[in-house]
């Protein structure tokens, strides 16, 4: 069955960075675009980035733009998400979900990013 | 940049028919998925191209659209839907969005 394990939360300084990574299996990862999306505590769900299955073209939020980068290992079926230059406003948990047609058919259980001095 | 209207909150009794919205321009051209997620639990899908369920979910849950505006209808409302749904839809500015999501209470 398909898995999508997020690793690499914490703590982080206003500031600082942080690389998170989601573990896929159970199906072609290599085949399928990814996403990451997050959502702060009591929130709801923000769209973060996406890369295609070649990794090639990448797209962002206008809130993330510039400051993370998202790309794919597809040798070692992961995908990863490099945050820099990180606000408060970004703590959230974030979660990796799998592209299936324009929906996010599987998601990942989440990794939580707290930004506080 | 594209938005997604949901209510805040949907109250249906036990038994009964919830219906919650998804308002935004045009999305009668746009497939929309909607989401629920339940506390603690990640998103998991339930409609996907307006109107189609994956594998495993219930057929009380159905999708459906009239001018602006998307529908998830749960029939026979029971106290594991209690959740937050989300409707989403792929924007042609290249994004993915969420509506604000709706917590369906079961009375």
């Amino acid at each position: 069955q398909v898995q999508l394990v997020e690793s690499g939360g914490g703590v982080v300084q206003p500031g600082g960075s942080l690389r998170l990574s989601c573990a896929a299996s159970g199906f072609s990862f290599s085949s399928h675009g990814m996403h990451w999306v997050r959502q702060a505590p009591g929130k709801g769900l923000e769209w973060v980035t996406f890369i295609p299955y070649d990794g090639i073209n990448k797209y962002y939020a206008d809130s993330v733009r510039g400051r993370f980068t998202i790309s794919r290992d597809n040798s070692k079926n992961t995908l990863f998400l490099q945050m820099n230059s990180l606000r408060a406003e970004d703590t959230a948990l974030y979660y990796c979900a799998k592209e299936w047609g324009g929906a996010l058919d599987y998601w990942g259980q989440g990794t939580l990013v707290t930004v506080s001095s | 940049s594209y938005e997604l209207t949901q209510p805040l909150s949907v109250s249906v009794a036990l038994g009964q028919t919830a219906r919650i919205t998804c308002g935004g321009n045009n999305i009668g051209s746009k497939n929309v998925h909607w989401y629920q997620q339940k506390p603690g639990q990640a998103p998991v899908l339930v409609i996907y191209r307006d109107n189609n369920r994956p594998s495993g979910i219930p057929e009380r849950f159905s999708g459906s659209k009239s001018g602006n505006t998307a529908t998830l209808t749960i029939s026979r409302a029971q106290a594991g839907d209690e959740a937050d749904y989300y409707c989403q839809v792929w924007d042609s500015s290249i994004s993915w969005v969420f509506g604000g999501g709706t917590k369906l209470t079961v009375l």
